[in-house]
């Protein structure tokens, strides 16, 4: 069955407190791996696409990475606007159009 | 920036009702796609929509469930005879290219929570 899993659930950071969160993935073939961004109440925000093995994006203090297993989205000097629950999804190959498979989300608090 | 938009943000009703939840997708765009999430769970994937007809939908999207683009701008998701456990958000979504195109992400709306009692 395919499966991804990010970790950990929660994650609470001091401000400038550099780290990363996980997503691994154990799928049949992936087309792409992508992270987003939820804020309370509001819908995923699209931060990256990430499609080969060794592929980095960054955005401001956010870098995603990709490897045949996993994904990491490192943050570098956050800051409390990064506060937010990170989705990491993927799309297979064979897959359906639009069908992402999620994870949980992993749930990040920075302090001032 | 374009923004996909749904309305309403929260619904409640009972039981056995039919609900109609509504979403504008980003203008130039031509997939659409229906989501949920139930409270502390995954976002699920529930339907895809293209060119008038539904392309892909899961196990969730039964014969209860049904969508439809009334008109140029609007992609409606019904739910024919609502049951307590389809208690969730609710996000549309939609995209310019095919999923299997490069770089052709969805954008998603802040949702419609939907509350049966």
């Amino acid at each position: 069955e395919d499966q991804v899993t990010q970790s950990p659930e929660a994650l609470r950071l001091q401000e400038g407190e550099s780290s990363s969160l996980n997503c691994s993935y154990t799928v049949s073939g992936l087309r792409g791996l992508f992270w987003y961004r939820q804020d309370p109440g509001k819908g995923p925000e699209f931060l990256f696409t990430l499609y080969s093995a060794g592929e980095e994006k960054e955005k401001e203090r956010l870098k995603a990475t990709l490897t045949k297993k996993e994904s990491f989205l490192h943050i570098t000097a956050p800051k409390p606007e990064d506060s937010a629950t990170y989705l990491c999804a993927v799309h297979l190959y064979g897959g359906s159009q639009g069908n992402l498979i999620f994870g949980k989300g992993t749930k990040l608090s920075v302090k001032p | 920036e374009p923004e996909v938009t749904q309305t309403p943000s929260h619904q409640v009703t009972q039981m056995g009702q039919e609900v109609i939840l509504r979403c504008v997708p980003i203008s130039n765009h031509l997939y659409f796609y229906w989501y949920r999430q139930i409270l502390g769970q995954k976002v699920e994937f529930l339907v895809s929509f293209y060119n008038n007809e539904i392309s892909e939908k899961s196990e969730i999207f039964d014969d209860q469930f049904s969508v439809e683009r009334p008109d140029g701008s609007n992609f409606t998701l019904k739910i024919r005879s609502t049951k307590l456990e389809d208690s969730a958000m609710y996000f549309c979504a939609s995209s310019d290219r095919p999923m299997s195109s490069y770089n052709s992400p969805l954008h998603f709306g802040n949702g419609t929570r939907l509350t049966v009692t």
